[in-house]
């Protein structure tokens, strides 16, 4: 079945620092890639998406970019502030014979400390 | 104009007990979830219902029950609750097509 790897965590940034957490998938199709973000205390959040190879989904000045052919969809941010501090998840949907019923598969989730 | 919502958002219990978690959502979506996250933050599927018709059901002890009285709801029922089924549970949607599927702000149960 499909499954989806994150960096492990937790990761501690000061303020203004470059963010990067790392994601692979493995599929049996082509999955449509996702990172969600849970704030403490809410629920997942989308944050930003691709659904196919070579695209880029961005929000909020993070941004991630589908790669096929290392079968990795890492999520960037240039510049981090202290309201990123959240867990971020990693997942990928497959669509299950040309319905899009298909099962979010989720990474472990990173949790992502920014100081002042 | 919350777009999907859960109720309650907290639910303190006994063991043995029988409860419900109820979730709607208002974006038009025909597709229902309901994912499990544990004391470690991990998520997986449960059930997924579209239009009112069970679709997915993972290894879920069959004292869950998921009920879809129409497109926009999706309830569970769980039966004689255990000290294990402590977690934070997650109602989302989406459109078949979607793919994104959008999450409630959680209920959080808590099993003694």
């Amino acid at each position: 079945g499909d499954s989806v790897t994150q960096m492990e965590g937790p990761v501690t940034l000061s303020e203004e620092a470059f963010l990067t957490i790392n994601c692979t998938y493995t599929a049996t199709g082509y999955p449509s890639l996702f990172w969600y973000v849970q704030y403490p205390g809410e629920g997942l959040q989308l944050l930003l998406k691709a659904t196919k190879a070579d695209d880029k989904g961005s929000n909020k000045g993070f941004e991630a970019t589908y790669r096929k052919e290392t079968t990795s969809f890492h999520l960037e941010k240039g510049s981090v502030q202290v309201s990123d501090s959240a867990v971020y998840f990693c997942a990928s949907v497959t669509n299950a014979g040309g319905t899009s019923y298909g099962k979010l598969t989720f990474g472990q989730g990173t949790i992502l400390t920014v100081h002042p | 104009d919350t777009a999907v919502s859960q109720t309650p958002k907290y639910l303190v219990t006994q063991m043995g007990n029988d409860k419900s978690i109820k979730c709607e959502q208002n974006l038009g979506h025909d597709t229902m979830y309901w994912y499990k996250q544990d004391s470690k933050k991990f998520l997986k599927i449960m059930f997924s219902y579209n239009n009112k018709e069970l679709i997915i059901n993972e290894t879920v002890p069959n004292r869950f029950s998921p009920k879809s009285p129409d497109k926009a709801h999706l309830n569970l029922h769980i039966n004689s609750l255990e000290l294990g089924d402590s977690a934070v549970y997650f109602c989302a949607s989406s459109l078949v097509g979607g793919p994104a599927q959008y999450f409630g702000p959680g209920t959080r149960l808590t099993v003694l």
